[in-house]
C-alpha cells in the first residue's frame, strides 16, 4: 500500500532535549515536505527537499534541521525544543518536483513542556 | 493577498450534493486549482485539480468557470464521513514549485 509513515504519532517531551521526527515513504517520491499546523495559522511548510542531498528552508524553519540522504526518509529534527514547537507536524510526498498531488502522511502531535 | 476565497464553513443534508465554492479572480493562465480536504487533525488527502476544463474522478466533481475566475467542488451524494475542512489552492505547475500554499478551507458538516 502506498503510503506516507511518521513515527512518533504522539509525543510529549520537555525543553531542550533533542527529537527527531521521522517520515518515510514507499513510492520512490523526488519530493517531500515538512509541515506543521496550528490553530488560526493552518498549515505551515518547514522545510522541504526536492530529492536526495537537495533541502531548502520553507515558510518557518526555525528550531528544525531536516536531511535527506535516502530518497525514502526525510527526518525532522528539533535539536532543542521549545513550547512554542507544540503542534501538529505532517510530512508529504510527491512524485515529482510540480508537485501535482501530495501524500500526506497521519501526522505527529507533538507537546514541549 | 490570498489566492482564494472560500466559504469558512456550510452544511450538507446527508444523501445530497455538496457544491463547494471557490473565488479566484486573479488565478493566472498557467494555474491550476487543486481541492484538498482534511478529515479532523489526519494528513490532508488529495481530492481532485484541473486547468480549465471540468474535471471528475471517483470522489467528486470539478467544475472551473470560463473566465477560470471561480470553482465548484462537487461531492454529488456526501456522507457523514464527508465532514471535514475543504482547501481550494491555486497553484502553478512547475519543476520549480516549494509547496502548496494551504488557506483557511470550508468547514464541510454533513448533517444526518
Amino acid at each position: 500500500e502506498a503510503q506516507v509513515t511518521q513515527n512518533p504519532r504522539y509525543l510529549i517531551t520537555v525543553t531542550g532535549k533533542k527529537l527527531t521526527v521521522t517520515c518515510s515513504q514507499n513510492m520512490n517520491h523526488e519530493y517531500m515536505s515538512w509541515y506543521r499546523q496550528d490553530p488560526g495559522l493552518g498549515l505551515r511548510q518547514i522545510y522541504y527537499s526536492m530529492n536526495v542531498e537537495v533541502t531548502d528552508k520553507g515558510d518557518v524553519p526555525e528550531g528544525y534541521k531536516v536531511s535527506r540522504k535516502e530518497k525514502r526518509n526525510f527526518p525532522l529534527i528539533l535539536e532543542s525544543p521549545s513550547p512554542n514547537q507544540t503542534s501538529l507536524y505532517f510530512c508529504a510526498s510527491s512524485a515529482d518536483r510540480a508537485i501535482r498531488e501530495l501524500f500526506f502522511g497521519e501526522g505527529s502531535r507533538l507537546t514541549v513542556l | 493577498d490570498a489566492k482564494t476565497t472560500q466559504p469558512p464553513s456550510m452544511d450538507c443534508a446527508e444523501g445530497r450534493a455538496a457544491n463547494l465554492p471557490c473565488n479566484h479572480s486573479t488565478i493566472s493562465g498557467n494555474e491550476y486549482v487543486y481541492w484538498y480536504r482534511q478529515i479532523h487533525s489526519q494528513g490532508p488527502q488529495y481530492i481532485i485539480h484541473g486547468l480549465k476544463n471540468n474535471e471528475t474522478n471517483e470522489m467528486a466533481s470539478l467544475i472551473i468557470t470560463e473566465d477560470r475566475k471561480s470553482s465548484t467542488l462537487i461531492l454529488p451524494h456526501a456522507t457523514l464521513r464527508d465532514t471535514a475542512v475543504y482547501y481550494c489552492i491555486v497553484q502553478a505547475f512547475s519543476g520549480s514549485a516549494r509547496q502548496l500554499t494551504f488557506g483557511s478551507g470550508t468547514q464541510l458538516t454533513v448533517l444526518p
